[in-house]
């Protein structure tokens, strides 16, 4: 079974350019998250998708952040314009319906100069 | 809110020898689960071990063995036989009951092995 695929692995911008991360969970999960992990930290949840919508995006700051989850599957996370602060890990993970446990990607590493 | 806990940011351990990573956590919850993720310099977290915290039999996966205390609210890690690959950051995170929830993680304790 192939498991959370993320996409870049790794992204170097310049403060207020924007960029996007893209994320393809395990086939099946209708439970999608995306976390922000600053370095020394642990993850900190961004939004939650259950299938196509929005369960959760209290900590998203959606003044620079948007995501979407299109047809259920695959999910972008857009940051623009990007600040200084948002180089951090950016996880995604997913889950079966109801189910506790989450798999996650490879991460796609942000540097923001 | 749910908080968590990891006292320790850094443990050593000499190959082959056992180490306890420590973990509490706030709740005022009693339906939840607690996990233990890996997370090596690629970044990627792995599942180590999952406890659910109706049952009182503690959880292992081979090496791997959690000591629940939910009185105490604590859910430490224990490794047995360390291995250089078990070298890592660990997490200790949590998840609400009832439900698909985003987990609740600690700061890490840096995991180094002597060999």
């Amino acid at each position: 079974e192939a498991g959370v695929a993320q996409s870049p692995r790794y992204k170097i911008i310049e403060k207020r350019q924007s960029v996007a991360f893209w994320c393809n969970p395990i086939s099946g999960h209708a439970t999608l998250y995306w976390y922000q992990q600053i370095l020394g930290q642990g993850p900190k949840l961004l939004i939650q998708f259950q299938n196509n919508g929005v369960v959760d995006d209290s900590q998203l700051p959606k003044d620079r952040f948007s995501a979407e989850r299109l047809k259920g599957v695959d999910s972008t996370l857009k940051i623009q314009p990007a600040k200084l602060e948002d180089s951090a890990v950016y996880l995604c993970a997913s889950s079966s319906a109801n189910q506790e446990t989450q798999y996650f990607g490879p991460g796609t590493r942000l540097l923001v100069l | 809110a749910q908080t968590v806990t990891q006292s320790q940011p850094e443990m050593s351990v000499q190959e082959a020898e056992t180490v306890t990573l420590s973990c509490t956590y706030d709740t005022s919850e009693s339906d939840y689960y607690l996990f233990w993720y890996k997370q090596p310099p690629s970044r990627q977290m792995i599942l180590v071990i999952r406890q659910e915290a109706y049952k009182q039999q503690n959880a292992t996966e081979n090496r791997f063995s959690v000591n629940f205390q939910k009185a105490a609210k604590s859910f430490s890690l224990k490794i047995s036989d360390s291995q250089l690959g078990d070298a890592a950051m660990y997490f200790c995170a949590y998840h609400s009951g009832g439900g698909a929830d985003g987990l609740t993680f600690g700061k890490g304790t840096h995991l180094i092995i002597q060999p």
